[in-house]
C-alpha cells in the first residue's frame, strides 16, 4: 500500500517559470490537502479539497492552483514562480479523522 | 479564524526523563486532534489522534489528553529516548474539514 506518493522530492525552479507538484493517494481518500512549510515554522494550509470535483482555498492560497479530477489526484501548480514560493510542500489525504502525509517536495527558487 | 499555538517552540531534556509538550488552539469547536512526529527532512508520521468526545489516547509511552473546553492538549512522553528527538505538531480538524497546524516543538534528548 503507497499510501500518499509525492512528485518530485526536489525541484529547481527560475523566477517565472511554472510547474506542477503531483499528489497521489491510494486509500480512496475523500478529503485531500496541499501544506507549505518554511524552515523552522509549522504548515500552512493552501488548499483542499472534499472530494472529487471540489476544492476550497485554504490559508496561503496566492499564486497556487489546484484540480481535483479524480479521488486519486491532487496535483499543485505553481504558475510564475516567486522566491517566496520557496518551502517543502506537503500533501495530505484522509477519510474521516486521521490524516496520512506524503514525503513533500523541497522546492528552491532562483 | 482557527489558531493553534505549541509552547515550548523548543526543548532539550537528557535520556530517561518523562515530558509534556503543550497544545491550544482558540476554537473550542474542533471534531479531533491529532499529534504528528516529524524528522529531519522527513514528512510527517501520525501518532496519536483524539475525537471531540475523548479525554485521551495512549500508545506505548506516548499518552495525549484533550481539554476541549479549556482548548489545550497535552502530548506525555514517558521515559524519553534519543530516538524519540523530533519536531512534535498538534493539528486540530474544525468546520469546513480544515486541518489547522501548530508550529511544532522541537525536542532533543540528549543521551
Amino acid at each position: 500500500n503507497a499510501g500518499v506518493t509525492q512528485t518530485p522530492k526536489f525541484r529547481i525552479l527560475k523566477i517565472g517559470q511554472s510547474m506542477t507538484l503531483q499528489c497521489a493517494q491510494d486509500m480512496n481518500h475523500n478529503y485531500m490537502y496541499w501544506y507549505r512549510q518554511d524552515p523552522g515554522m509549522g504548515l500552512k494550509l493552501i488548499y483542499y479539497s472534499v472530494g472529487a470535483g471540489i476544492t476550497d482555498k485554504g490559508e496561503v492560497p496566492n499564486g497556487y492552483n489546484v484540480s481535483r479530477s479524480t479521488t486519486e489526484d491532487f496535483p499543485l501548480r505553481l504558475e510564475l514562480a516567486a522566491p517566496s514560493q520557496t518551502s517543502v510542500y506537503f500533501c495530505a489525504s484522509r477519510a474521516y479523522t486521521e490524516a496520512f502525509f506524503g514525503q513533500g517536495t523541497r522546492l528552491t527558487v532562483v | 479564524k482557527q489558531e493553534v499555538t505549541q509552547i515550548p517552540a523548543a526543548l532539550s531534556v537528557p535520556e530517561g526523563e518523562n515530558l509534556v509538550l503543550n497544545c491550544s488552539f482558540t476554537d473550542s469547536a474542533i471534531y479531533n486532534l491529532q499529534w504528528f512526529r516529524q524528522d529531519p527532512g522527513k514528512g510527517l508520521t501520525s501518532l496519536l489522534l483524539i475525537q471531540s468526545s475523548q479525554r485521551e489516547q495512549t500508545s506505548g509511552r506516548l499518552n495525549a489528553s484533550l481539554d476541549k473546553s479549556s482548548g489545550r492538549s497535552t502530548l506525555y512522553i514517558a521515559a524519553s529516548q534519543p530516538g524519540d528527538s523530533a519536531t512534535y505538531l498538534c493539528a486540530v480538524e474544525s468546520a469546513g474539514n480544515m486541518l489547522t497546524f501548530g508550529g511544532g516543538t522541537r525536542l532533543m534528548v540528549k543521551p
